[in-house]
């Protein structure tokens, strides 16, 4: 069965980096865009970031445009995301979660990890 | 940014209820639209996109409608494991937007 699990969450101080990653397994993991989520406590839901099944295209949030950078490595079924210059405003829990559908096209989310929490605090 | 307007924020029904929740787009979006579940400390699950296509494994209570704008989630029948926060969310275009959330709770 499909799978995400995300990993690399934990306290940062302002200013600071962390990596995530999202390990895929139980569906084809090159053939699927993949996205970042976020949700602050108590908070709604929050698009990230996107990337296309083959890494050719990407896509921001407008709030960590310049800071974060999606990645991902199908030969190891993974997905990053690389937060640099991290803000208090950052603290959430970040999902992975994959296309519903394989290709292209546009598709809402199929599936999402059960998340990772990262703390942004001195 | 295409904006989502999500209403009610607070729903208080009961089981067997009939219960309704709007999402109001800021321009046109097709059927590019998605409602999700999520009970606390959980991810979100998909229950329905394209509006109104149920995903695989979702009760047939559960219904979507509308298209451009305006867009509705129905469950038609209320039961325990319903109450939830739901969320609408359009896959129009970049960046991906989510309404504000719907919190079902025990009248």
């Amino acid at each position: 069965q499909v799978q995400l699990v995300e990993s690399g969450g934990g306290v940062v101080q302002p200013g600071g980096s962390l990596r995530l990653s999202c390990a895929a397994s139980g569906f084809t993991f090159s053939s699927y865009g993949m996205h970042w989520v976020r949700q602050a406590p108590g908070k709604g839901l929050e698009w990230v970031a996107f990337i296309r099944y083959d890494g050719s295209n990407k896509y921001y949030a407008d709030s960590v445009k310049g800071r974060f950078t999606i990645s991902r490595d199908n030969s190891k079924n993974t997905l990053y995301l690389q937060m640099n210059s991290l803000r208090a405003e950052d603290t959430a829990v970040y999902y992975c979660a994959k296309d519903h559908t394989a290709g292209s096209f546009t598709f809402p989310f199929g599936y999402w990890g059960q998340g990772t929490l990262v703390t942004v605090s001195s | 940014a295409i904006w989502m307007t999500q209403s009610p924020s607070l729903l208080s029904a009961s089981t067997g209820d009939r219960v309704t929740i709007s999402c109001r787009m800021s321009q046109g979006i097709s059927s590019y639209l998605a409602w999700y579940q999520q009970k606390p400390g959980k991810a979100p699950e998909l229950l329905i996109y394209a509006a109104s296509t149920l995903q695989s494994g979702v009760p047939s209570r559960f219904s979507g409608s509308g298209s451009g704008t305006d867009f509705t989630l129905t469950i038609s029948c209320l039961q325990s494991e319903d109450f939830a926060t739901y969320y609408c969310q359009q896959y129009y275009s970049f960046p991906r937007t989510f309404g504000g959330g719907t919190k079902v709770e025990i009248k």
